[in-house]
This record gives structure tokens, sequence and C-alpha cells, in this order.
């Protein structure tokens, strides 16, 4: 069985200039999540989508991030303008039960540096 | 006070000890509870859910207790391979509770 899926797995940038990632979850997998990692922490919650609604996106920095889960499946991650500040690891996770306590997979992550 | 805090470490042990490292959190609403390792530039993994009873893998046991607000894992005859970081996951019940990441513990495992 094919895992979550990230893409690109590396991105160098520079600041003001825009990005996007894209996620595909495990099949079947109804919740999606966003993650933003750093270095030495464990992953902060950006937004969480149950399908194609986005039930938590109260960590997400609206001024410049935005993210869409169209036809509840893939999602894009977008950040613009990208400031020295966003350089991170951008992890998607997907999960087989609606929030609560299911267990999450985890893509490979996005690694991100902006210059 | 951070919701969920760990013990950064490194904890540095012998291959084939015993180690353990607890995890707290602040919201006594938390009802899920999880354990999750990461390896080096790695995305993390799910290790173990923690039950109220209880749960135990192999060498892996994790507990919880509810009344000191705490989850902890023990692992036993540890391996060269158990090197990594441990994360614990602590969330509520409902679809609209948070879900909150500690920043993880270092463990690692020495010849």
């Amino acid at each position: 069985e094919a895992g979550v899926v990230q893409s690109p797995r590396y991105k160098i940038i520079e600041k003001k200039q825009p990005v996007a990632f894209w996620c595909n979850p495990i099949s079947g997998h109804n919740t999606l999540y966003w993650y933003l990692q750093n270095l030495g922490q464990g992953p902060e919650l950006l937004i969480r989508y149950e399908n194609e609604e986005a039930v938590d996106d109260s960590q997400l920095p609206k001024d410049r991030f935005s993210a869409e889960r169209l036809k509840g499946v893939d999602s894009t991650l977008k950040i613009q303008p990208a400031e020295l500040g966003d350089s991170a690891v951008y992890l998607c996770a997907s999960s087989p039960g609606q929030g609560r306590g299911y267990e999450q997979y985890f893509g490979p992550g996005t690694r991100l540096t902006v210059t | 006070r951070k919701e969920v805090e760990q013990d950064p470490g490194p904890f540095n042990v012998p291959e084939g000890a015993t180690v353990a490292f607890n995890c707290t959190y602040s919201n006594s609403a938390s009802q899920s509870f999880f354990w999750y390792r990461q390896d080096c530039r790695k995305e993390p993994k799910l290790l173990m859910s923690v039950y109220s009873s209880g749960n135990e893998d192999g060498r892996f046991t994790a507990q919880l207790n509810r009344a000191s607000q705490y989850i902890s894992l023990l692992i036993r005859d540890s391996k060269l391979s158990d090197s990594a970081t441990y994360l614990c996951v602590v969330s509520g019940y409902s679809s609209a509770s948070k879900i909150i990441f500690g920043s993880g513990t270092r463990l690692s495992i020495r010849p």
C-alpha cells in the first residue's frame, strides 16, 4: 500500500517568493494534516481537513499561508510571500478516522529553505 | 507552561539497558495519547497508542497516569536501532480537539 506522498522533497527559494507543497494521502484516509517542524521541535499543526473541509486552521498564518483540499483527496499548501523564518520541514499526514485519536501516517516532508 | 512537555534528553544508555521517559500534559480533558518515533531527518512514525489500561508491544510498554497527567514509555533490552527521538502526542476526543506534539526526547543507545 502506498504511503503519504509529498512533493517536492526539497525546495530552496528566495524570500518574498511564493512556494507550494503538494500532498497525496493514503487512499481512503479522510483526514489530512499539514504540519510545520523546526529543528529540535515536534511537529506543529497548521491545518486539519476532514474530507474537503478545514476543521482546524487556527494555527495557520493566514496572511501568507493558504491551503486547499479540493475533492477531499490531495492537498496543496502555499506560502506567499515566503519569509526567512518559514525555513522548516513541512509534513503532511493522513488518518483513517475523523479527528479524535486516530493514528496519523506521515509523508517524508518537504524541506524548505528560504534565503 | 507548555501544553505537552518532554525532557529533551539526550538519554545515553548502553545496549541492553532499560530506559523510560515521560510526557506531561496540561489539559485534563485530553483523551487520546500516542508515542511516535522519529529518526534523524525522517518523518515521525507511530510507535504505539497509549490506552487507559496501558499498552505493551514487545520490548515497549506505554502507560497513562491520568491523576498526574503524564504518559510514559518504557523500553526494555534496548537495541542500537532504538536510537531516535520519541515524540508524544496528546489530543482530545472530539473532532474539534487540538492535536499537540511534544518536542521529543532524544535517545541514544551505545554499544
